[in-house]
């Protein structure tokens, strides 16, 4: 299985901030990257798919970015509505894993 | 707007087997542009990908799980279900079923259901 190690695990942030979470797989993946944002109670919704290609309606302060085994999700200007926990996942290979998610906490 | 819906019971019994289905309105399960695949998340921890199916019959199911798990479908009621056999308390979990959509060569669950408790206990 291809696995996924997010960083950091959580962080402390303020609304405006610019946030940066990392995921780094074990195998090249090319760029079958997903990005998902959890609220509490709530089921993950898709941000970002391909590593940088913005889903319909995700707000355009959410980026994503690669190189290598290396995947950034960046927010610019994080709002209020952030706070949430963010995963990746591959779809580049069966089985289709996930990180271990980032909480992004209110400072 | 596509929605997914998860049914199904919210305590099992260990060695019992789970069964869950997931409703879908505003779109058809018959369409050969998705899969539709189930995904858990126990208590306080990440998201375990289970398995997915498309309307052709084509399933692929997570190694880790799969001697364990049926995902099947009915397209006169626009559904698709999961049977997870030998449960036990580690697999309490929430269940989510998604819809897994393409773009171009790269797929993501763009629908979600909200999610359904299922506590194993005896």
């Amino acid at each position: 299985d291809i696995q996924m190690t997010q960083s950091p695990s959580s962080l402390s942030a303020s609304v405006g901030d610019r946030v940066t979470i990392t995921c780094r797989t074990s195998q090249s993946i090319n760029r079958y990257l997903n990005w998902y944002q959890q609220k509490p109670g709530k089921a993950p919704k898709l941000l970002i798919y391909g590593a940088s290609s913005l889903q319909s309606g995700v707000p355009s302060r959410f980026s994503g970015s690669a190189s290598g085994t290396d995947f950034t999700l960046t927010i610019s200007g994080l709002q209020p509505e952030d706070f949430a926990t963010y995963y990746c996942q591959q779809s580049y290979l069966p089985p289709l894993t996930f990180g271990g998610g980032t909480k992004v906490e209110i400072k | 707007q596509v929605q997914l819906h998860e049914s199904g019971p919210g305590l099992v019994k260990p060695s019992q087997t789970l069964s869950l289905t997931c409703t879908v309105s505003g779109g058809s399960i018959n369409s050969g542009s998705y899969y539709w695949t189930w995904i858990r998340q126990r208590p306080g921890k990440g998201l375990e990908w289970l398995g997915y199916i498309h309307y052709s019959g084509d399933t692929y199911y997570n190694p880790s799980l799969k001697s364990r798990l049926t995902i099947s479908m009915d397209t006169s009621k626009n559904q698709f279900s999961l049977r997870m056999t030998s449960v036990t308390a580690a697999d309490t979990a929430v269940f989510y079923c998604a819809r897994v959509n393409s773009w171009g060569d790269y797929v993501g669950f763009d629908y979600w259901g909200q999610g359904t408790l299922v506590t194993v206990s005896s």
